[in-house]
């Protein structure tokens, strides 16, 4: 039962324009939540999180909004670059260790 | 580079022979996870140490999977008799806590023909 859902499995997005990837969560005992970046052959690598106390956390490029009543999250990326092109997986977890990820959204920054 | 290391980066088997996969964490770090990939879908939690001890085996699919954890450190991961669903990218991940932010290795992609 995937509590974790990212329903877009890609998205393309022109170099300068905001990336936006979205993600869905069922569990509302999830409390943190975080994104990946996953480039071919190589590990996850963390992006950015976001506790559930939370609504909006920035770094940079990137900012994740959280809306618990929704059940929802997103990453924005703004501006987009070609070096930006991977999977992002969401994750979240309760107040424990377990991470339950969505299966990725494909992202493609094109020049 | 002081990131997770695991090897081998591929291994190929056959039906119902049994695989072992190791991961080094990065030093120093108490917890240790294990994941696995298949096609299309997420990253499916499997198990995860506390130091040398597992207090979480929920995520092992079947009794053919098991791991372990030697000095706080390296872990195996064994599949017994493998089958054909088996086949998957096995990734591992630690982190400095239980609940800190965990690092991922390159992972592990199994295949079982």
């Amino acid at each position: 039962d995937q509590q974790v859902k990212q329903n877009s499995p890609s998205l393309s997005v022109q170099e300068g324009r905001i990336s936006i990837l979205n993600c869905d969560y069922t569990n509302s005992m999830f409390d943190y939540f975080l994104w990946y970046k996953k480039y071919p052959a190589e590990g996850p690598t963390f992006l950015i999180s976001i506790s559930s106390i939370k609504d909006k956390n920035e770094d940079g490029r990137f900012t994740v909004f959280l809306n618990k009543s929704a059940k929802h999250l997103s990453l924005h990326i703004v501006p987009s670059q070609p070096g930006d092109s991977a999977v992002y997986f969401c994750a979240a977890k309760e107040s424990g260790y377990a991470l339950n990820f969505g299966k990725g959204t494909s992202l493609l920054v094109t020049p | 580079g002081a990131g997770v290391s695991q090897s081998p980066s591929n291994k190929v088997t056959e039906k119902g022979k049994d695989v072992e996969l190791r991961c080094d964490p990065i030093s120093g770090h108490t917890a240790l996870y294990w994941y696995r990939q298949s096609l299309g879908q997420g990253l499916e939690f499997l198990i995860y140490f506390q130091g040398n001890s597992a207090p979480d085996k929920s995520g092992l699919p079947s009794d053919r999977f098991s791991a372990e954890r030697t000095g706080g450190s390296v872990s195996t991961l064994t599949i017994q008799r493998t089958q054909q669903e088996d086949s998957a990218v096995y990734l591992c991940a630690s982190s400095f806590t239980g609940t800190g932010e965990q690092y991922f290795g390159p992972g592990t992609r199994l295949t079982v023909t």
